[in-house]
């Protein structure tokens, strides 16, 4: 069984251009999540998905930051007209129900030139 | 709210000496709690949970117990190797719902 993949691992973007992160859970889970963790900081909570619907987005910036999980494909996080204060590592992480523990992917590293 | 507080790093230890990485949490209810373990360039990897009171998880040497008294979920290994380096979080998630709170993480290095 796959773990959680996160591709690319690397993402290097200009200021004003749009990144796309992609997330794709392990297999059976349809919870997926969205971490930031900014450098030498702890992991910061965005985004909670499930099929097709946003659950939670508390800490979602309220622009240029959207999430969604279609009922075909993987987790797709994007940011709008990227600023260089977004560069930092990216991480998705899949649950196969409520309280069970999330199963990390490898991560994204965004840099913002 | 809920929140997990853990021991400031970095901390700093010869190969074979005992490790106590701190996690104190607040949280409504019962929670389940969690160590990660975030080797450089990786992803976090659950390294022990414990669901309720009492429980001690346990995995690679590394345990810690839940203590709900103290709301405290410390984190301990006997002997540590070079290769346990790395960052340390520890996480509480809430019942009945995935708010997963992480500490800051405290990096760990072992030398030889």
């Amino acid at each position: 069984n796959a773990g959680v993949m996160q591709n690319p691992r690397h993402l290097v973007r200009r200021r004003g251009q749009e990144a796309r992160l992609r997330c794709s859970p392990m297999k059976g889970h349809s919870h997926v999540y969205w971490y930031r963790q900014l450098p030498e900081e702890g992991l910061k909570f965005m985004v909670y998905l499930q099929k097709e619907n946003i659950i939670d987005e508390s800490g979602m910036p309220k622009e240029r930051f959207s999430a969604e999980f279609p009922k075909e494909g993987p987790s797709i996080l994007r940011i709008q007209q990227v600023v260089r204060g977004d560069s930092a590592a990216y991480f998705c992480a899949s649950a196969d129900r409520l309280d069970n523990e999330q199963f990390f992917g490898p991560g994204t590293r965004l840099t913002v030139l | 709210g809920n929140s997990v507080t853990q021991m400031e790093g970095p901390v700093t230890l010869s190969e074979e000496a005992f490790l106590t990485i701190n996690c104190t949490y607040t949280a409504t209810g019962y929670p389940s709690l969690f160590w990660y373990v975030q080797y450089p360039g990786e992803g976090l990897q659950l390294l022990l949970k414990a669901t309720k009171a009492d429980d001690k998880g346990s995995n690679k040497g590394f345990e810690a117990t839940y203590r709900k008294e103290t709301t405290s979920f410390h984190l301990e290994k006997g002997s540590v190797q070079v290769s346990d380096s790395a960052v340390y979080f520890c996480a509480l998630s809430p019942r009945g719902n995935n708010d997963m709170r992480f500490g800051a993480g405290t990096r760990l290095t072992v030398k030889p």
